[in-house]
């Protein structure tokens, strides 16, 4: 089955820039999508097919995909983007295609 | 509006059975993939299983021949059937819809349900 790997956490100072990534083999030809979850509550789709934003997400969060990674870039980090960050894939690779997620990130903002 | 709620955790014993419901609103469930996705405490996501606008059904690996997943399509709800229950089956467990048409990514989730397994 396809394998997603995420670093378990990322500081970032506020008005910095976060880079979150995701790694896989050969997950540019893929599309890979993105989570953000905070504390008790259900993940939030932030980045969908490498780069678009659902409304109502900021400009602020963007993403990229080529070859055997993917990156998911905050810009100018604010407080409230303090939360763990999911890739997640859609592996047809199997006997079955299924949803495949990457371990997830917690970002913390000094 | 699109709107997925959950119900039927609670504590169980291992070796027990417990199903969970998920009623939606603002879409039909039966035109959608629809999918069952845990979180054990402090842990990651976890795919668990998925049912095709067609009706095919897939489970995980770890829940294969104990679990079931279900959609009634009069109550417009969505189901998963948890038989032969293990302590690590003990997760939130978020129902979730896949994007429309390809369904490769998740566009809403419920609140999640938490099922802990322990005697």
């Amino acid at each position: 089955s396809y394998v997603l790997t995420q670093p378990p956490s990322v500081s970032v100072a506020p008005g910095k820039t976060a880079r979150i990534t995701c790694g896989g083999n050969n997950i540019g030809s893929k599309s890979v999508h993105w989570y953000q979850q905070k504390p008790g509550q259900a993940p939030v789709l932030v980045i969908y097919y490498d780069s678009d934003r659902p409304s109502g997400i900021p400009e602020r969060f963007s993403g990229s995909n080529s070859g055997n990674t993917a990156t998911l870039t905050i810009s100018r980090v604010e407080a409230g983007d303090e939360a763990d960050y999911y890739c997640q894939v859609w592996d047809s690779s199997s006997d079955h295609p299924n949803w495949v997620f990457g371990g997830g990130t917690k970002l913390t903002v000094l | 509006e699109v709107q997925l709620v959950e119900s039927g955790g609670g504590l169980i014993q291992p070796g027990g059975s417990l199903r969970l419901s998920c009623a939606a609103s603002g879409f039909t469930v039966s035109s959608n993939y629809m999918s069952w996705v845990r979180q054990a405490p402090g842990k990651g996501l976890e795919w668990v299983s998925v049912i095709y606008s067609g009706g095919s059904t897939y489970y995980a690996d770890s829940v294969k021949g104990r679990f079931t997943i279900s959609r009634d399509n009069s109550k417009n709800t969505l189901y998963l059937q948890m038989n032969s229950l293990r302590a690590e089956d003990t997760a939130v467990y978020y129902c979730a819809r896949g994007s429309p048409n390809s369904g490769s990514y998740i566009d809403y989730w419920g609140q999640g349900t938490l099922v802990t397994v322990s005697s």
